[in-house]
This record gives C-alpha cells, structure tokens and sequence, in this order.
C-alpha cells in the first residue's frame, strides 16, 4: 500500500538557520512526489515538486529512490517560512494524492 | 482567473437536514476532487471526477453524493449527516489528469453537523 510519512509534527528552528522537513514514502511503482504548503489563513498550495526539480522561495527537494525519500531542505530560514507544510505522492495511472500527515515549521526571530 | 471558488465558506446543518457544497474553477481544468481534512490531520481524498464522471470514489458513505454538472463546477450534496462528518471539505482542481499534476485548492467549506 501506498504511504507517506512526515515523523516530524512539529519542527522549529531559529532564523537563519539550515531547514530540513523529512518525508519518505512507500509506493512500488514510479512516483511522483511534490510538496504542498498551507501559511496561516492561506488555502493549501503547491511549493514544488520533484518533476520540475526547481527551486521555490530558497526551497529543494531531491527524490532518493534508494532511501525512498524526499526531504525538503532551505539553508536559511525566514520567519515567512512559518507553515504547515505536507509531502504528497501521486501515483501513476490514478488520480490519487496521499499526503503525509504534516510538519508545522516554526521559524524562531 | 487562476481560483477555486468554494461556497459557502461555513456551514451549520441537523442531522435531518440536506445541504450541498459548491465548488467552481474557471481555469479550464479537466479533473476535480473533493477532500475531507480533519483538525490537525491531513486531507483525505473522497472522489475525483475526470473529464465530468466520476473517476475515484473512496468508499465514501452514501449520505455523500458527489455531482459534476459541467466541467466548472462541482457540488457535493449532504444528507444525513453525523457529527462525526464535521470537518473542513475542500475541493481542488487540476489540469490534467496525470500523475504530475499539481492540485489547486480552494479556501474549503468549514461543516459542523449538530
């Protein structure tokens, strides 16, 4: 069965500092994987995803096959980067999106 | 217009009473969804309609009745409700229908059932 899993409910670091929100996922076949943020009274929105391997608001995300794995990293974070912040995995030849069950970034001033 | 429209944004309804939810996308998108979202848990998909008919039913109890009149406009229809059926319903949309797809969501109907 498909899962994806966020172990973190709850991450804070101070301003500044390096930024890792960790995912990893169960599917047997390809995935598509990408990253969806929620900010405080804002509806819930794509950040990126790992198709397009781009960089979003200082955020990267690299696909690791071999660890099952899609990490979102910023070296620096802002207070802005304050969230709610879901990993998602899509799988081919549906329409299904499972999401993780979330990691609230606190960015400390 | 780049927005997934969703009324009404709160919603207050008996356990006899029958409702629906709107949601409307103007972005020529050919899928759309509705998930449940319970506080502090993720969202949960319930169906999705691919190209107008309903492609996904999540094993979703009868007294939900999903409906796509045209390709812009969703509603889910209420009826019989438990209060355990409150929760934040949110509808999102996307271009395509493949995996890649990214989903655009709307702000959500917030439901309390009484």
């Amino acid at each position: 069965a498909q899962r994806v899993t966020q172990p973190e409910k709850l991450l804070s670091v101070f301003k500044g500092a390096p930024v890792e929100l960790k995912c990893n996922y169960s599917y047997s076949g390809s995935p598509e994987l990408f990253w969806y943020v929620q900010y405080s009274r804002q509806r819930l929105q794509l950040l990126l995803r790992h198709i397009s391997r781009e960089s979003i608001k200082g955020f990267t995300a690299d696909l690791n096959k071999g660890e099952t794995s899609f990490h979102l990293k910023k070296p620096f974070a802002q207070e802005e980067d304050s969230a709610m912040y879901y990993c998602a995995l899509s799988t081919s030849g549906t329409y299904k999106y499972i999401f993780g069950t979330g990691t609230r970034l606190k960015v400390l001033a | 217009d780049t927005e997934v429209t969703q009324t009404p944004k709160h919603l207050v309804m008996g356990m006899t009473n029958k409702k629906s939810l709107k949601c409307e996308q103007h972005m020529g998108h050919r899928a759309m969804y509705w998930y449940k979202q319970k506080a502090k848990k993720p969202p949960e998909l319930m169906f999705v309609y691919s190209y107008e008919k309903l492609s996904i039913n999540e094993s979703v109890p009868s007294r939900f009745s999903p409906e796509c009149p045209n390709s812009s406009l969703l509603n889910l229809h209420l009826h019989a409700l438990q209060p355990e059926d409150s929760a934040l319903y949110l509808c999102a949309s996307s271009q395509g229908v493949g995996a890649e797809e990214k989903l655009f969501f709307g702000s959500g109907t917030q439901l309390s059932v009484l």
